[in-house]
């Protein structure tokens, strides 16, 4: 079974900042791990997922997120965020290729990026 | 491109009444679709995992008479929360898995359900 970590429930920055939102997993197979970012009162929208490769990913809205497996951590980064960047951010896991039957997303308890003018 | 829609977007409805939401797959098949249901200020909890032409997979601790799963096609799958309570009221999310992939999930925008 896979289980995800969000240490920080809310991590206050100042717009043009930098930011790291930090993610931990635990799992005993290959993993693939996403990051969704959740505007109020709405769905979760991919920001960045890794797959295999590179373990650099680069998301959208100038997200990124590095895959490290001795450290069991996905965490997520932007150089320079903006007021519009203000929402919930939920990492997330599951099983991988050789990964069994595992394919459900689980969540951790998301981060809540408040970026102040 | 890879669209999942909701309807409805908020619901109010009395208690003991059974409310019906649809979750569509706009432009692309899913043969998996999957419902979360979400509290206040937490995270997404998966409550089961429809498949299309057979029965949902239920989460344990979920009630499978309560929460009744259909997925009848390819691009649509609905929850209807039977006899709703007061302790029903959350935020329920779909999400769908486009057909031959096993990676990615799209998720909709949620419902929002309130049981007076």
């Amino acid at each position: 079974a896979q289980s995800v970590t969000q240490l920080d429930s809310q991590v206050p920055v100042f717009e043009e900042a930098p930011v790291e939102l930090r993610c931990n997993y635990s799992s005993s197979v290959s993993v693939y791990l996403f990051w969704y970012v959740q505007y109020p009162n709405q769905g979760l929208q991919l920001l960045l997922k890794y797959l295999s490769g590179s373990t650099l990913v680069k998301g959208i809205n100038g997200f990124e997120a590095e895959f490290n497996k001795s450290q069991t951590s996905f965490h997520l980064r932007k150089p320079s965020v903006h007021i519009s960047d203000t929402a919930e951010y939920f990492c997330a896991v599951r099983g991988g290729p050789y990964g069994g039957a595992t394919n459900k997303l689980i969540f951790g308890t998301g981060t809540l990026l408040a970026v102040q003018p | 491109g890879a669209v999942v829609s909701q309807h409805p977007s908020r619901v109010i409805c009395k208690s003991g009444t059974s409310v019906k939401i649809e979750c569509r797959s706009l432009d692309f098949q899913a043969t998996t679709m999957f419902w979360y249901r979400q509290f206040p200020k937490q995270s997404l909890m998966l409550m089961a995992t429809s498949n299309e032409g057979s029965k949902a997979t239920y989460e344990q601790g979920v009630e499978k008479d309560k929460f009744l799963i259909n997925h009848a096609s390819l691009t649509l799958s609905t929850l209807t929360v039977t006899s709703a309570h007061p302790e029903d009221s959350s935020f329920y999310i779909c999400s769908a898995r486009p057909t031959g992939t096993q990676e990615t999930q799209y998720f909709g925008p949620g419902t929002r359900l309130l049981v007076l």
